[in-house]
């Protein structure tokens, strides 16, 4: 079954305590992105990857970093975190630059206390 | 830059009736559209999609009809169930130099459908 999974699903921190959302998908897509979403705001892509280390920034990516080591996986990870990046956070992927179809997982909800 | 502006919610329709949500865009060239809907607890998923002007999208009884005149692309379903009580996304697709792409989303409309 194609799937993207994240974990943790939530997530309540403290302020300052790194910490990372992992996503994961099977479906062997080139290209991942993260978006968070907020109440009036919609969803704003932080960041994305069209192929393992190559990573850009999207709309929102201040006080968030990714990595794309593998093509399966593309955590996102918060060094410090802030009450400002309390959020629902999605990850995305597709199949390929022709792809318009995204697939997204779960959710992960984030409080940063 | 790319915009999308969508009706405020919630909407709340009874069972069978009829639902329009509004979407309109803000986008230079040829943008592909879509409508995402999310249900409750889970992420988005592809409900339409049009490629170019005139095209109508379409999928479980919802459509959508690419204006390119009216830069909208409303969404309808002639008689709503309780099973489509979500949140819709309007987005707007655009391929980037460089092979990236970009989607840009309206904020959302919550439907609810009561019997």
């Amino acid at each position: 079954e194609a799937q993207v999974t994240q974990n943790p699903r939530y997530l309540i921190t403290v302020t300052g305590k790194k910490l990372t959302v992992t996503c994961s998908q099977n479906m062997n897509h080139e290209y991942m992105s993260w978006y968070r979403q907020d109440p009036g705001l919609g969803l704003r892509q932080i960041y994305y990857s069209m192929n393992v280390e190559v990573t850009d920034k999207g709309d929102v990516p201040e006080g968030y970093k990714v990595s794309r080591k593998e093509k399966r996986n593309f955590p996102l990870i918060l060094e410090s975190p802030s009450p400002n990046q309390t959020s629902l956070y999605f990850c995305a992927t597709r199949g390929g630059v022709r792809s318009y179809e995204q697939y997204f997982g779960p959710g992960t909800r984030l409080t940063v206390t | 830059g790319d915009s999308v502006t969508q009706m405020e919610g919630p909407v709340t329709l009874s069972e069978e009736a009829f639902l329009t949500i509004n979407c309109t865009y803000t986008a230079t060239g040829y943008p592909s559209l879509f409508w995402y809907v999310q249900y409750p607890g889970e992420g988005l998923q592809l409900l339409l999609k049009a490629t170019k002007a005139d095209d109508k999208g379409s999928n479980k009884g919802f459509e959508a009809t690419y204006r390119k005149e009216t830069t909208s692309f409303h969404l309808e379903k002639g008689s709503v169930q309780v099973s489509d009580s979500a949140v819709y996304f309007c987005a707007l697709h655009r391929m980037l130099t460089g092979g990236g792409n970009k989607l840009t989303f309206g904020t959302g409309t919550q439907l609810k459908v009561e019997l």
